[in-house]
């Protein structure tokens, strides 16, 4: 079963306004990291937000922020005033606690596309 | 500047060769990673390796060796075994296997089988 699922393949947004994108992730342990990467045409892999399993409040970071949902087992992420330069997939992964050695586990990604 | 640097960024092999992905770090990290990614697919885990001269199979080990043997380095051999060896490969690193750390990526290389 996957351990990560992003359900949005695509989504558009209009320049300036923001935009939320889905994850859900599926673990037993207690103690999980959640991340969302994004990655630009280029390739690289830039780190943009985290959230911890223990952590009450919601991550923030800039325009980003992440919609945690622990009960949910979701963990979307929210852009808010979108600019050209977030068109990018953008990836949802997870660190697990336990015994599976904390390796990052990526879900399928989203490409997000804003429109001027 | 600290980061992680990955050669080529294009690697063309052909069939029945051997190839092999640098990757360097400057970061001091303990953990390094090695994932593949295909066209409309997140990454899947090739192998990692938490400290030098030791290393683990991922997901998806079959048709890969690494090795390290430095810190800083973590080639990634593609071998000839592997049969759909055409894909985006990214190294990353991370400063050890916390749930809370993040890792650092290089540029990856875009490996082609011709």
């Amino acid at each position: 079963a996957q351990k990560i699922t992003q359900t949005q393949p695509g989504m558009f947004v209009q320049e300036k306004e923001a935009v939320t994108l889905d994850c859900t992730y599926d673990t037993s342990d207690q103690s999980y990291g959640l991340f969302w990467y994004k990655q630009p045409s280029s390739g690289e892999m830039i780190f943009l937000i985290y959230q911890g399993s223990y952590d009450e409040q919601n991550a923030t970071e800039g325009r980003y922020s992440l919609n945690f949902q622990k009960a949910r087992k979701s963990a979307n992420l929210v852009i808010s005033a979108s600019q050209l330069g977030d068109s990018a997939m953008y990836f949802c992964a997870m660190r697990e606690g336990g015994g599976s050695q904390g390796n990052l586990i990526f879900g399928k990604g989203t490409k997000l596309s804003v429109k001027p | 500047d600290g980061g992680i640097t990955q050669s080529p960024k294009y690697l063309f092999r052909k069939e029945g060769q051997n190839v092999t992905l640098s990757c360097e770090q400057n970061l001091n990290h303990d953990a390094m990673y090695w994932y593949r990614q295909d066209p409309g697919q997140g990454l899947r885990l090739i192998y990692y390796s938490q400290i030098v001269n030791d290393f683990q199979k991922g997901d998806i080990a079959e048709g890969y060796s690494v090795s390290r043997e430095k810190k800083e380095s973590f080639p990634l051999t593609v071998t000839s075994a592997q049969k759909n060896p055409t894909a985006f490969y990214l190294c990353a690193s991370s400063i050890y296997q916390g749930m809370n750390t993040e890792a650092f990526f290089g540029q990856g290389t875009r490996l082609t089988v011709v």
